[in-house]
């Protein structure tokens, strides 16, 4: 079978750091791609990893390890407007996305 | 910048009914993907076009057909509706770029279809 495994809910105050982790098992593997998506609205790309290593993109960064299986994204300076579910997603051989379970973000201030 | 078109943006249906979706992608993105995503879930993969060809097959029931169109428009058809096809449905586009696919892929609004 497909999975992708978040943590189902982090919560972070105004200004901090927080890291949300992705591990993976699927059948075929092209790259993992973050997603938020504030209720009620559509996902929108954040970040890209084909390979292994560190990817950052203004406040945000995302990290692939093939080895390992596992990804995470890193939100660094968080505001309000941050709070938000964020998916990882496995792009597959047919280049469909494989949404991981999601990670709801609350941002406190 | 020109963004995923869907039409209509809400859908009520009764049970056994018809719908019919809309997706408009971006100008010269040649893949067009379509995903459901129930409450509190995360996005289900149904079915893609490149090139106006079906180009892979997800999770989608056989009541659930789609097509891609020479102006590169899709639709998503849906009969016998039932209660639990209610869900948001996204199309998105993504253009071959000359580094190849990037894992982005540019979702429209959305259809909120609710069977009652």
């Amino acid at each position: 079978g497909q999975s992708l495994e978040q943590p189902s809910e982090v919560t972070a105050v105004e200004g901090a750091i927080v890291q949300i982790n992705c591990t993976y098992q699927t059948s075929g593997f092209y790259g993992l791609s973050w997603y938020q998506q504030h209720d009620g609205g559509a996902p929108t790309f954040l970040s890209y990893n084909a390979l292994d290593g560190l990817e950052e993109t203004g406040r945000f960064s995302s990290f692939l390890s093939r080895s390992d299986s596992y990804g995470y994204l890193l939100l660094q300076e968080l505001q309000m407007k941050d709070s938000a579910s964020y998916f990882c997603a496995v792009r597959s051989p047919a280049d469909k996305l494989i949404f991981g379970t999601g990670t709801r973000l609350q941002v406190f201030p | 910048a020109a963004g995923v078109i869907q039409s209509p943006r809400h859908l009520i249906k009764e049970k056994r009914e018809t719908a019919t979706l809309k997706c408009y992608p971006i100008p010269r993105h040649d893949t067009v993907y379509w995903y459901q995503q129930g409450p509190g879930q995360d996005p289900q993969f149904l079915i893609s076009f490149y090139e106006k060809m079906q180009s892979d097959k997800g999770s989608i029931p056989d009541r659930f057909s789609a097509q891609q169109f020479s102006d590169y428009h899709s639709e998503l058809n849906m009969s016998s509706l039932e209660l639990g096809d209610s869900a948001l449905y996204f199309c998105a586009s993504s253009p071959r770029t000359s580094g190849g696919r990037t894992g982005e892929q540019f979702f429209g609004p959305g259809t909120r279809l609710t069977v009652l």
